[in-house]
């Protein structure tokens, strides 16, 4: 399987839950990258790993806790989150940042609804 | 620091007819721009990007845009909008630092 692939697509949850949100990515790039989008506002960065690393969290509420085994996977932890946290999740990669050409390869998103 | 402003949240126009989405750029080296395009529920679709080759760029669906370096401009256009472009279209610069910095969006409606 070729592009970025996200898991759940769509995902429901109560404040009190804990799930996590799953991308994975088979095209070689060493940046990932997540993205939140809720309605009527611009996309947001959260979070930005390059080769592994986080290098980017852009104020992001500890209630989301990134994490990056491998330069392929980047999970989004999700635990006690509001109804406003309710969005699409999307997952990019890119080459390393360097590359600055090339820009991302976007996932579907995971569809979040906090209940 | 590089910046997108989308000119307009909100285009509608007639199937058939010229489809305009404006975009403007800032940036103190020389940009790479990307339009993207999302349908609903999906994620963002990469459309065309200008990479300081050829100032007119074509990409999927009919769409094109041009490099403006005089007006900072890279507005995206098409002869003659189909139901199916309706969708939100997204404008994006590269910073320094290669991340892409993303506009407001500009979701465009098309009326039969």
């Amino acid at each position: 399987e070729t592009g970025v692939t996200q898991t759940p697509r769509h995902l429901v949850m109560g404040m009190t839950n804990k799930k996590s949100l799953k991308c994975e990515q088979h095209l070689g790039h060493n940046a990932m990258y997540w993205y939140k989008q809720s309605a009527k506002k611009p996309l947001e960065l959260m979070f930005v790993y390059n080769f592994k690393e986080q290098t980017e969290n852009n104020s992001v509420p500890s209630r989301f806790s990134p994490e990056c085994p491998n330069s392929s996977h980047l999970f989004l932890h999700l635990h006690t989150l509001q109804p406003e946290d309710s969005a699409l999740y999307l997952c990019a990669s890119s080459q390393a940042a360097r590359e600055k050409a090339l820009g991302y390869t976007f996932g579907s998103g995971t569809r979040l609804t906090v209940v | 620091a590089q910046s997108v402003t989308q000119l307009g949240s909100h285009v509608s126009v007639s199937e058939g007819a010229l489809v305009l989405l404006r975009c403007n750029y800032s940036s103190s080296v020389p940009p790479y721009l990307f339009w993207y395009v999302q349908y609903p529920n999906q994620g963002l679709q990469l459309l065309l990007k200008y990479t300081s080759a050829a100032t007119l760029v074509k990409g999927i669906n009919g769409f094109e845009a041009e490099f403006k370096k005089s007006e900072t401009s890279f507005h995206l256009t098409k002869p003659s909008a189909h139901m199916s472009d309706a969708a939100e279209y997204f404008c994006a610069v590269n910073n320094q630092g290669g991340k892409l910095i993303f506009g407001q969006g500009t979701e465009l409606s098309v009326k039969p």
